[in-house]
C-alpha cells in the first residue's frame, strides 16, 4: 500500500522566494498534519486539517506561512517569502478518524528544505 | 496531555532485548500512551500504543505498570535497523479531542554489533 507521499524530497532556495511543498496523504484518511522538524525545536506541529477544512493552525509561525487541502488527496504547505530560518524537514502525516478512534498517524518521508 | 520523561539515549546488543522506560506519572485515566520511532532521515513511524493492559504486535511489546505512571517498550530481539530515536507520547482520544502529538526528545538507542 502507499504511504504518505511528499514532494520534493529535496529543496534548495534562496532567501525570498516562494517555497511550496506537496502531500499526498494515504488513501481513505480523513485528518492531515503538517510538522517541521529542526534540531532546536525538535518535531512540532504546524497545522492539521480534517475532512480538508484546518482545524487548527496555532503552530503556523507566522503569516508568511499558509497550507491548503482543496481535496481529500492533496496539500500543500507554501511559505512566501522563505527566510534562512526556514530551513528544516517538513513531514506531512495522515490518520484515520482520530476524533473517535485511536487510529496512529502515517508519516511521509519528509521534505529537507534549505534556504540560503 | 500529560509530560513524559525518557532516558536520552541507551545501548544495546544486537539480538538481545531493548527495553526503552518512560515515565508519565500525571497521566489521566483516558490517557493513551503512544511508541513512535523515528529512524535517521525517515519519518516517524508508530510502534505501538496502549491504555491499560499490556500489548503485543509484529514489532515491540509495551508494559504499562498498574499505576500506569510507567511503561517500557520491548524490542524482543533487536537487530542495528532498530537504531533509532524512541519517542513515547501520552495522548487523550475521544469527542473534543484533537490527537495532537507533542514529541519530547526521545531516546536514542543504539544497537551495536
Amino acid at each position: 500500500d502507499a504511504g504518505v507521499i511528499q514532494s520534493p524530497r529535496h529543496e534548495v532556495t534562496e532567501m525570498g522566494q516562494e517555497v511550496t511543498l506537496r502531500c499526498k496523504p494515504i488513501s481513505g484518511h480523513d485528518y492531515l498534519f503538517w510538522y517541521r522538524q529542526t534540531m532546536m525545536r525538535g518535531l512540532e506541529l504546524l497545522i492539521y486539517f480534517n475532512n480538508n477544512v484546518p482545524i487548527d493552525d496555532s503552530g503556523m509561525p507566522e503569516d508568511r506561512f499558509s497550507a491548503k487541502m482543496p481535496n481529500a488527496s492533496f496539500s500543500t504547505l507554501k511559505i512566501q517569502p522563505s527566510e534562512p530560518r526556514d530551513s528544516a524537514v517538513y513531514f506531512c502525516a495522515s490518520s484515520l478518524g482520530v476524533y473517535y478512534s485511536n487510529q496512529p498517524q502515517h508519516f511521509g518521508d519528509g521534505t529537507r528544505l534549505s534556504i540560503l | 496531555d500529560a509530560k513524559t520523561t525518557q532516558p536520552t539515549s541507551m545501548d544495546c546488543a544486537e539480538g538481545r532485548a531493548a527495553n526503552l522506560p518512560c515515565n508519565h506519572s500525571t497521566i489521566s485515566g483516558n490517557e493513551y500512551v503512544y511508541w513512535y520511532r523515528q529512524i535517521h532521515s525517515q519519518g516517524p513511524q508508530y510502534i505501538i500504543h496502549g491504555l491499560k493492559n499490556n500489548e503485543t504486535n509484529e514489532m515491540a511489546s509495551l508494559i504499562i505498570t498498574e499505576d500506569r505512571k510507567s511503561s517500557t517498550l520491548i524490542l524482543p530481539h533487536a537487530t542495528l535497523r532498530d537504531t533509532a530515536v524512541y519517542y513515547c507520547i501520552v495522548i487523550l482520544y475521544g469527542s473534543g479531542n484533537t490527537g495532537k502529538l507533542i514529541f519530547g526528545q526521545g531516546t536514542t538507542l543504539q544497537v551495536k554489533p
